[in-house]
């Protein structure tokens, strides 16, 4: 399996907040994303990288940033946190030119109170 | 915009039988891939197939097959002699270029 890494795996913050989860990947992979999965919802694209510095809106952006300053870390960044944000995180990461396996990393529980 | 429909929240299948899980999506694109994904309950994303849609070969990995019908845009998942250890929600995913999007998966009880 890839050497991905997620931090932190699990964290309580407070409504109004920002906080920021980091992906870390070893593979050297051009792509990442991050998913948020909620009971119902499935897993929905929040923002994707397709490279250093280039980024782009999944489906549920609204309220989340990302940043990919080196090509092994994904930051999102939850503005201002809120109850609605609740919700298990999952970073994924592929390769660009096989890119047929998807890799994740173990997800980050984030609970806003 | 692409979809993915997984139309079966959960399903239950006696150990050792059979049992199909339904996908279906929406897209304008020819060249794309699409996935099965396994998540027990310990929330690992773990592949169990993959499909590449330029091959009309229907993909298969020991007890897993899938039947893909491009025309229809539907990515069945067969599960054959199911087992305990297949218990777990399982997602339907689709890849072209940059997005990978993903169903609201099935949930698939084994019964003993």
């Amino acid at each position: 399996d890839a050497g991905i890494t997620q931090s932190p795996r699990h964290k309580v913050t407070e409504t109004g907040t920002p906080v920021t989860l980091r992906c870390h990947q070893t593979e050297n992979h051009r792509y990442m994303y991050w998913y948020r999965q909620d009971p119902g919802h499935g897993l929905r694209l929040i923002h994707y990288s397709y490279g250093v510095k280039d980024t782009d809106k999944g489906e549920v952006s609204d309220g989340y940033s990302v940043s990919r300053s080196k090509t092994e870390d994904f930051l999102l960044t939850l503005e201002s946190a809120t109850s609605s944000q609740t919700s298990v995180y999952f970073c994924a990461s592929r390769e660009e030119y096989s890119g047929n396996t998807i890799y994740f990393g173990e997800g980050s529980w984030l609970t806003v109170v | 915009a692409q979809t993915v429909t997984q139309s079966q929240p959960e399903m239950s299948v006696q150990e050792a039988e059979t049992v199909t899980l339904s996908c279906t999506y929406d897209t304008s694109e020819s060249d794309y891939y699409l996935f099965w994904y396994k998540q027990p309950p310990s929330r690992q994303m773990i592949l169990v197939i993959r499909q590449e849609a330029y091959k009309q070969q229907n993909a298969t990995e020991n007890r897993f097959s899938v039947n893909f019908q491009k025309a229809a845009k539907s990515f069945s998942l067969k599960i054959s002699d199911s087992q305990l250890g297949d218990a777990a929600m399982y997602f339907c995913a689709y890849r072209n270029d940059d997005k990978i999007i993903f169903g609201k998966g099935t949930r698939l009880h084994i019964l003993p």
